[in-house]
């Protein structure tokens, strides 16, 4: 079975402040990435998802941006956080040919302030 | 914005009851999940039923689906403590690639 590893569990980090969230898979190859974010008592919102390297397509409009510089290997990123960046990120992996149930990391918690 | 939209969004009873949420979405899809999350940590997968199944069981869960009406249910029997956690529905859209698209979850709170 695969193992989604996220680092840090948790940040605070000030208004106007760069962002990197890293997240890696381990126990499969060539998975689909995916990172949500999840508000406070809510469900999650897709932001990124990568089906390969370098290969990113964004959902939403917003202030971050996602990178997959290696096959395991998927980066959720600011240049300035805002405080509406606030709240639980989550990336999950699909293993190739899976059958769509997606695994989950432990998640970050982050707040800006 | 969200496809499925779960009811009730609380839910409070005692250990050794049942335990039944609903889940509707707007759109035709391939499959729908549920997944259960423990406060503060990552979504852990329970169970998948497809576009032309009707219902499916896992150990203590049981799920319904019905296209018909676009709506889902999960039943979790003889409920325990640690039951307690949120769970959500997530869809597969048809023609959505992989993709899962999230309802707003039920709470579960189950007491001793």
């Amino acid at each position: 079975s695969q193992t989604i590893h996220q680092w840090p569990a948790t940040l605070v980090q000030p208004v106007g402040s760069p962002l990197s969230l890293e997240c890696t898979v381990e126990g499969t190859s060539n998975p689909n990435l995916y990172w949500y974010r999840q508000a406070a008592g809510r469900g999650l919102q897709l932001l990124f998802y990568s089906v390969g390297i370098g290969q990113i397509s964004s959902e939403v409009p917003q202030n971050l941006s996602a990178s997959r510089p290696q096959d395991r290997q998927f980066i959720l990123s600011s240049k300035k956080l805002l405080l509406s960046d606030s709240g639980f990120y989550l990336c999950a992996s699909l293993p190739r040919g899976g059958d769509h149930e997606q695994f989950f990391g432990p998640g970050t918690r982050l707040t800006v302030l | 914005s969200q496809q499925g939209e779960e009811d009730p969004q609380a839910l409070s009873i005692q250990e050794g009851e049942n335990a039944t949420m609903n889940c509707s979405y707007k759109t035709s899809i391939n499959n729908l999940q549920w997944y259960r999350q423990n406060s503060g940590r990552g979504l852990v997968h329970l169970i998948l039923i497809r576009s032309n199944e009707r219902e499916k069981h896992s150990g203590r869960l049981r799920v319904t689906l019905d296209t018909s009406k676009k709506s889902s249910s999960l039943l979790i029997t003889a409920s325990r403590a640690a039951d307690t956690a949120s769970y959500f529905c997530a869809t597969v859209l048809t023609g959505g690639g992989n993709k899962l698209t999230f309802g707003t979850g039920t709470q579960l709170k189950v007491e001793l």
